[in-house]
């Protein structure tokens, strides 16, 4: 069973920085893209970025550009974010997503793990 | 950026009733690069339809969704009140990957 779990949110203050994890299971996490969709309160989906399954390669959205890293490590399974610079419009809940191969749908998602961003 | 117009934002249905929505895309994408997720209140995005028409697994068949080019439809064939949740469509042909902005199914 496929599974990730997210953990690291809470509330930091603006211009701070937090690192979330996803801790996956049930795959083998070395072969897939994986990736950082966030949802702000009652709003969309938005794709934060996402990295190759080798970690090769990393693609961002421009609003978090030079702000946010995403990496991963292959031997613990585990996927991070680190969040740097953070602003009001960061706050969100942000979901880990596996990726797939050729056609980029995210088919596991996690929990999700609030991030709060407020002096 | 491919931006996805998705619609209509809500629709409020009976149980047993057709839906459809519509998700036009601002350039052509390869219907191998568009999905659909459910949403359900206080939970995560689930994929519900993959490459245009393809169901992921465990979804029942009465989701399906057609379209090519800049314009895709999905469909709800029998609603049931388990279908309660917002609908988003989603591009991978190209970075940025962009989502629709969703359509919330009520039921009456």
């Amino acid at each position: 069973e496929v599974q990730l779990v997210e953990s690291g949110g809470g509330l930091v203050q603006p211009g701070r920085s937090l690192k979330l994890s996803c801790a996956a299971s049930g795959f083998t996490f070395s072969s897939f893209a994986m990736a950082w969709v966030r949802q702000a309160p009652k709003k969309g989906l938005e794709w934060v970025a996402t990295i190759t399954s080798g970690g090769s390669n990393t693609y961002y959205v421009d609003s978090v550009k030079g702000r946010f890293t995403i990496s991963r490590d292959n031997a613990k399974s585990t996927l991070y974010l680190q969040m740097d610079s953070l602003r009001s419009e960061d706050t969100a809940t942000y979901y880990c997503a596996k990726g797939t191969i050729i056609t980029k749908d995210f088919d596991y998602w996690g929990q999700g793990v609030m991030v709060t961003v407020s002096s | 950026a491919i931006v996805l117009n998705q619609s209509p934002s809500s629709i409020v249905a009976s149980q047993g009733e057709k839906v459809t929505i519509t998700c036009r895309a601002s350039s052509s994408i390869s219907s191998n690069y568009l999905h659909w997720y459910q949403q359900k209140p206080g939970a995560f995005p689930k994929l519900v339809i993959y490459s245009t028409s393809y169901r992921a697994s465990g979804i029942p068949s009465r989701f399906s969704g057609s379209g090519s080019g800049t314009s895709y439809s999905f469909t709800i064939s029998r609603v049931e009140a388990e279908d309660v949740a917002t609908y988003y469509c989603q591009q991978g042909s190209s970075n940025p990957l962009t989502f629709g902005s969703g359509t919330k199914l009520e039921i009456k």
